[in-house]
């Protein structure tokens, strides 16, 4: 199994900075990177796919690289509804796993 | 519009069984695989399992294997979810969640794009 791991667990930012989150993959999972945002009581928000494309009607200032087995979620000028919990998923095994999660929060 | 609708979820006693339903709509169902996720309360995501777009291919978490039965119904639209032995960390927000879709008998990922609202399993004693 694939074991994914989010870095930090909490990040705290004010409006219109910048966040960058990061995962990293225990082995090589190429770009097959997924990227989610969760909002209390709600269901989680596909970002990101392909380590890079953006999902449909996602804001362009969520970006998203890396390969192998370093990953980063950037969110430039951070507004009011990105403060979420953001997680990364791996789909190169068929064991889809997930990371534990990254929480930004307002500073 | 596209939407997943998860049913089935409840309090039930440790040891007992359960069956989620997924009802799919506005989308050819039976061109995606499907997956389910659950979320512990206050915890992070947690995958459980997929079935591919024929049904022919089905993977579990270690969590999972042995007791849950992912299965589907195309000519109904509902993906379900078979309970079995079901421990108290089994308590948990279970999704269901629209995976690859199959073009020209190829699958491509484009994440897991559409989710229901959840169903909520609470098991205890």
């Amino acid at each position: 199994e694939v074991v994914m791991t989010q870095s930090p667990a909490t990040l705290s930012v004010s409006p219109g900075e910048r966040a960058t989150l990061s995962c990293r993959a225990s082995q090589s999972v190429n770009t097959n990177v997924a990227w989610y945002q969760q909002k209390p009581g709600q269901a989680p928000r596909l970002l990101i796919y392909g380590a890079s494309t953006r999902a449909t009607h996602i804001p362009a200032r969520f970006s998203g690289t890396g390969s192998g087995t370093e990953f980063t979620l950037s969110i430039i000028s951070l507004q009011s509804e990105d403060f979420a919990v953001y997680y990364c998923q791996q789909y190169n095994d068929w064991l889809r796993t997930f990371g534990q999660g990254t929480k930004v929060e307002i500073k | 519009q596209v939407q997943l609708v998860e049913s089935g979820g409840g309090v039930v006693q440790p040891g007992k069984y359960l069956r989620l339903s997924c009802a799919a709509s506005g989308f050819t169902f039976s061109n995606y695989a499907m997956h389910w996720v659950r979320q512990a309360p206050g915890e992070g995501l947690e995958w459980v399992a997929v079935i591919s777009y024929d049904g022919r291919h089905r993977y579990y978490a270690g969590s999972a294997e042995g007791r849950f039965t992912i299965s589907r119904d195309d000519s109904k639209n509902t993906l379900y979810l078979q309970m079995n032995v079901l421990r108290t960390n089994d308590t948990a927000a279970y999704y269901c969640a629209r995976g690859a879709v199959v073009v020209d008998g190829s699958p491509h990922w484009h994440g897991l794009d559409v989710w229901g609202q959840g169903t909520t399993v609470t098991v205890s004693s």
